[in-house]
């Protein structure tokens, strides 16, 4: 009963330096999202995706890209990672963005960059 | 622009007190209000789901209403245990994805 999983769940990276964070659901969902929160500011969405290959901008997308090559896996990658994407990464994911069904997130992805 | 406003910010209460957090958004166009809970350093778990076309849902000793016309939410917890400490989360379904709040951390002392 896996649910959402994100890996990994602990990362520190150099300003410039690249990487990519694993989302993978085994519920079958056709909605997915990356959101990252910061103290005092929530959380907020970054890009999200409503089916394989596609995938949409959110309200904090700058500095980041996704793909949703397989329907269960949702990738965000950081090009080239700057102090300011310190943050704590969720993914999450629902059957539908429109229906009302409940949202399911992973244990979330804590990143430094130094 | 949707937003989401939950007040207080913080809350301290002792043991076996019953409690009430609030949760405001702007439009009341919304499909469903989700209720979450999270603990210092983990992920977000949902507590309760409320569809737009209800008024309330109830899971233990919670209880959560929707007023959707007024753009309000509560979480009504019962008889507060330490356990309950965390914060705790409101987000609106408006359109593609869940809108947040900033969270309540709520504080129960034995």
């Amino acid at each position: 009963n896996a649910g959402v999983t994100q890996t990994p769940k602990f990362r520190v990276l150099k300003t410039g330096q690249s990487m990519t964070l694993l989302c993978a659901q085994d519920m079958n969902h056709e909605y997915m999202y990356w959101y990252r929160q910061d103290p005092g500011m929530g959380l907020r969405l970054i890009h999200y995706s409503v089916g394989e290959g596609t995938t949409a901008k959110g309200e904090v997308p700058d500095g980041y890209n996704v793909s949703r090559l397989k329907k269960q896996n949702f990738l965000l990658g950081l090009e080239s990672a700057a102090p300011s994407q310190t943050s704590v990464y969720f993914c999450a994911s629902s059957y539908s963005g429109r229906l009302s069904t409940e949202a399911f997130f992973g244990q979330g992805t804590r990143l430094t960059v130094v | 622009k949707q937003e989401v406003t939950q007040i207080p910010a913080a809350l301290s209460v002792p043991e076996g007190e019953n409690l009430v957090l609030n949760c405001s958004f702007t439009d009341s166009a919304i499909y469903n209000l989700q209720w979450f809970r999270q603990d210092p350093g983990k992920g977000l778990t949902s507590l309760l789901l409320i569809q737009s076309s209800q008024r309330e849902q109830t899971s233990g000793r919670l209880n959560a209403s929707l007023d959707k016309s007024s753009g309000r939410s509560t979480l009504y917890i019962a008889a507060s245990q330490p356990g309950d400490s965390a914060t705790y989360l409101c987000a609106v379904k408006a359109g593609t994805a869940l809108i947040f709040g900033k969270g309540t951390t709520l504080s129960v002392s034995s």
